[in-house]
């Protein structure tokens, strides 16, 4: 498969510190929100998602962050582990029936866990 | 399989060529997404299926791209004329539909790398 993130920006995390990936979204619309981690060759893989009436959700070893005045979002990885080496993305979502789940993704950020 | 299943898994074609891309999604998934990822980008959307039927075609780049799924399961991308630009990782996800049932999570595939030379 393709390789993806040679041109993300990249965090480099030391093993068991915790990571903190943001991502800023555009549509004020949006009502859903979804972090995805890929890693190289595969296809994005849900982490965790949270509403728009929410502005933290705890999830394992996971937290993500809705700052909707700033148009914000966050996700927290505690005790970051080397299998958490992967690009993440975020994606928002507006919550029309007719629309099924249509995300928008932002650019990605490509996480290193250093050992 | 438990899981979306694309094929193939890379494509190497000439500019010019006709391209056909399957999608086969996780058994009783109703809802169907073909996305588009180039290098270094996040998945863009290009359709979303509901059963058989296209209830969105808005991410298509141009009427060179098509895409059906005729009996409401697997689905076909099509790409004629294929030009370079083309060039990407074409992503099929599923998911439970509507979102209004559960979290609508998308269930994505491993991809097809598609290469017009």
């Amino acid at each position: 498969g393709e390789s993806v993130g040679l041109h993300l920006p990249t965090l480099s995390v030391q093993e068991g510190d915790n990571s903190i990936i943001n991502c800023a979204y555009s549509n004020s619309a949006s009502d859903y929100f979804i972090w995805y981690k890929q890693e190289s060759g595969k296809g994005p893989q849900f982490i965790i998602d949270i509403r728009s009436n929410m502005d933290k959700r705890q999830g394992q070893r996971v937290t993500v962050l809705l700052n909707k005045t700033v148009k914000h979002l966050s996700l927290q990885i505690a005790a970051t582990q080397p299998g958490d080496s992967a690009v993440y993305f975020c994606a928002e979502n507006i919550e029309i029936k007719a629309a099924g789940n249509k995300l928008t993704f932002g650019g990605g950020t490509r996480v290193l866990v250093k050992p | 399989g438990a899981g979306v299943s694309q094929t193939p898994s890379n494509k190497v074609t000439e500019k010019g060529k006709y391209v056909e891309l399957r999608c086969d999604p996780i058994s009783g998934h109703t809802a169907l997404y073909w996305y588009r990822q180039s290098l270094g980008q996040g998945p863009e959307f290009l359709i979303y299926f509901q059963g058989t039927g296209a209830a969105d075609d808005s991410g298509l780049p141009n009427d060179r791209f098509f895409a059906v799924r005729p009996e409401g399961s697997v689905s076909t991308l099509k790409i004629q004329r294929t030009e370079r630009g083309d060039s990407a990782v074409y992503l099929c996800a599923s998911s439970l539909a509507p979102r209004d049932r559960g979290t609508g999570e998308l269930f994505f595939g491993e991809g097809s790398r598609l290469t017009v030379l």
